[in-house]
């Protein structure tokens, strides 16, 4: 089937925009992670939902960044007054419910000028 | 600091031979562990996972070694093949009940023909 899908697969914006990140989870997969990763760094984790609810987002690094999953499946990472350090690739990761293996989409690489 | 790290950044080994790459840890609450493979441009790929009550797991070429007592992973890749080039990294759960996963910096497998 499907994989995780994100879009867009690569955004550029300027310091100070506001930039929206788009996340397709596997289908039936209840639990989303959004990560970011650095430039020659791992993955570091941002949130996490399980259904629509938000269950940690203590990986979020200020109030300019904040998701959103309405209806339990897809998500939109949202970040205001993005700044250049904000630039990176933004990874999502899926789940099924019982399982404990959490699978990537392709990331959106956001650069802020 | 980072509670998973690797040896060594970068791995350069004979195609047909097989592959050890290294990880610590630091995280005595972590009780599952994976092994992702991440390609340029790409999402991480899930390769293996063990849980803490293993000692070893085997997958298809692949073997995750785990190492409570000093707190160690390695993977052991079986007769490298030129599409094992890869960066990979290896992750924890964040233990203490809390879900995501932390990750290391990553080791880059360089397979030399």
């Amino acid at each position: 089937g499907a994989g995780v899908s994100q879009t867009p697969s690569n955004k550029v914006t300027e310091k100070g925009k506001y930039v929206e990140l788009r996340c397709d989870p596997i289908s039936g997969h209840t639990a989303l992670y959004w990560y970011r990763q650095s430039l020659g760094q791992g993955p570091e984790f941002l949130i996490y939902f399980q259904g629509t609810g938000a269950a940690d987002d203590s990986g979020l690094p200020n109030d300019r960044f904040f998701a959103v999953r309405p209806e339990g499946s897809v998500s939109t990472l949202k970040i205001q007054r993005t700044e250049r350090g904000d630039s990176a690739v933004y990874l999502c990761a899926s789940r099924a419910g019982r399982a404990d293996t959490q699978y990537f989409g392709p990331g959106t690489r956001l650069t802020v000028l | 600091g980072e509670s998973v790290g690797l040896h060594l950044p970068t791995l350069s080994v004979q195609e047909g031979d097989n592959s050890i790459i290294n990880c610590a840890y630091s995280n005595s609450a972590s009780d599952y562990f994976i092994w992702y493979k991440q390609e340029s441009g790409k999402g991480p790929q899930f390769i293996i996972d063990i849980r803490s009550n293993m000692d070893k797991r085997q997958g298809q070429r692949v073997t995750v070694l785990l190492n409570k007592t000093v707190k160690h992973l390695s993977l052991q890749i079986a007769a490298t093949q030129p599409g094992d080039s890869a960066v990979y990294f290896c992750a924890e759960n964040r233990g203490g009940g809390a879900d995501g996963l932390t990750f290391g910096k990553g080791t880059h497998l360089i397979i030399q023909p």
